[in-house]
């Protein structure tokens, strides 16, 4: 199973709405998770099984999709969600990671 | 607190070995399936292999399989990597990951709980 992100970079102002992309070479039902991950640090787990909040999580971050199309959105920019957000599938043996949206500051 | 550890990194020749630790602590660590995932510098991240509770399911990626070795020491609440015949290309930083459910045999989930990372640099 090949995942396709997009877009690749997202330039955008704290206050607005990011809308990022995954898709899936093949279905994958809802077994999809996000990541977040900054500079230096180990990426955090932000949504599982598509459209759950990880524990902690802020409710500004939500998930949707099934199948092979998938969207992860914030629903308002805080200074500290500019990083770069992976999407993982969980539906074989292999954990793949799509390769990444950046989301940086106009 | 869940805490993972990573530790065993460092450079090495290509055609060389190095054997990666992962530590757990804060949890039962013989109920989860742990998780090894690594990122090349400036690069993306990439799931390299996985390992059930009992060790009865082991998978690897493909760009690993037959020199990379996972196994686990539930005594020791440990994981480990032994990487045999590096590439420079297998230069990254390795991290482990703990599944977000306890084990009951399915494929690696969510990976809610990471280290820090060990920086492996394959280089003549």
């Amino acid at each position: 199973i090949v995942l396709t992100q997009s877009p690749v970079t997202l330039s955008l102002s704290p206050g607005e709405r990011a809308t990022l992309s995954c898709r899936a070479s093949q279905s994958v039902s809802t077994c999809l998770a996000w990541y977040q991950q900054k500079p230096g640090q180990a990426p955090r787990l932000l949504i599982y099984d598509a459209s759950n909040r990880a524990t902690g999580i802020p409710a500004r971050f939500s998930g949707s999709g099934s199948g092979t199309d998938f969207t992860l959105t914030i629903s308002s920019l805080e200074p500290e969600d500019f990083a770069v957000y992976y999407c993982q599938q969980c539906s074989n043996w292999r954990g793949t990671f799509g390769p990444g949206t950046r989301v940086d500051i106009k | 607190e869940v805490y993972l550890e990573e530790s065993g990194g460092g450079l090495v020749k290509p055609g060389g070995s190095l054997r990666l630790s992962c530590a757990a602590s804060g949890f039962t660590f013989n109920n989860y399936r742990m998780n090894w995932v690594r990122q090349a510098p400036g690069k993306g991240l990439e799931w390299v292999s996985s390992i059930s509770r009992t060790s009865s399911y082991i998978n690897y990626a493909d760009s690993v399989k037959g020199r990379f070795t996972i196994s686990r020491d539930n005594a020791k609440d440990s994981v480990y990597l032994q990487m045999n015949s590096l590439r420079a290309e297998d230069t990254a930083v390795y991290y482990c990951a703990r599944d977000l459910v306890p084990d009951t045999g399915g494929f690696p989930y969510s990976f809610d709980s990471w280290g820090q990372g060990t920086l492996v640099t394959v280089s003549s």
